[in-house]
């Protein structure tokens, strides 16, 4: 299977816990980017990565949120002192140039208790 | 600020029949459409594109149109299939920044 792998498929954490997500994208695909989605709600943009430089952070992502991509190829996103909001689909997603459709993972599912 | 939005949170359909799905946007920098369709438990999946240079784009019974002088554009799903049953999110960019921002989604319901 070459697709968006991300692990784990769910997380069950409490608040004020930190936890890391894993994305492994296409492998020939340069770009990756990471959204959320809430219930009833379409995926928000939250960060995207050319290689492993990280272009654009959105407001939606507080100082609690950090995203990396060491060596262009995986990532992983990690969310600090977790709280009951952070509840959320994360999805990744990478694409081989910035003209072609995003190609989505199956998505984390965090539940902050 | 919902620069793309679908004001239709649910659409209902008999097997055979035409589904018809509307999006609207507000930013004139997107030039680049996309739906995607998602069944629980899985992450969007691609279905078909447009490019502002373009008013149609066909791709076997999925057809999406673009008016952009209204801001609109739509997906065509003809005959319509009870496996076509799933969350419809239509997305925007501009494209030299490959950022989409989506749609609240429309759930399709397709009656065998």
């Amino acid at each position: 299977d070459t697709g968006v792998s991300q692990n784990p498929r769910h997380k069950i954490t409490k608040r004020g816990q930190n936890v890391t997500f894993r994305c492994d994208p296409i492998s020939e695909h340069n770009r990756l980017y990471w959204y959320r989605q809430t219930l009833g709600q379409g995926p928000e943009f939250l960060t995207y990565f050319q290689n492993e430089a990280q272009l654009e952070k959105s407001r939606l992502l507080s100082d609690r949120f950090s995203a990396e991509r060491p060596k262009g190829s995986f990532s992983t996103l990690e969310i600090q002192r977790t709280e009951q909001g952070d509840s959320a689909m994360y999805l990744c997603a990478s694409s081989l140039a910035s003209d072609g459709p995003l190609h989505f993972g199956n998505g984390t599912r965090l539940t902050v208790t | 600020d919902q620069q793309v939005k679908q004001n239709s949170p649910s659409l209902s359909v008999q097997e055979g029949r035409i589904s018809i799905l509307n999006c609207d946007y507000t930013n004139s920098m997107f030039d680049y459409f996309l739906w995607y369709k998602k069944y629980p438990a899985e992450g969007p999946t691609f279905l078909i594109s447009i490019s502002s240079i373009k008013d149609k784009n066909e791709d076997g019974r999925f057809t999406v149109f673009l008016n952009k002088s209204a801001k609109h554009l739509s997906l065509h799903i003809v005959p319509s299939q009870p496996g076509d049953s799933a969350v419809y999110f239509c997305a925007a960019s501009a494209r030299h920044t490959g950022k989409l921002i989506f749609g609240q989604g429309t759930t399709l319901q397709v009656k065998p």
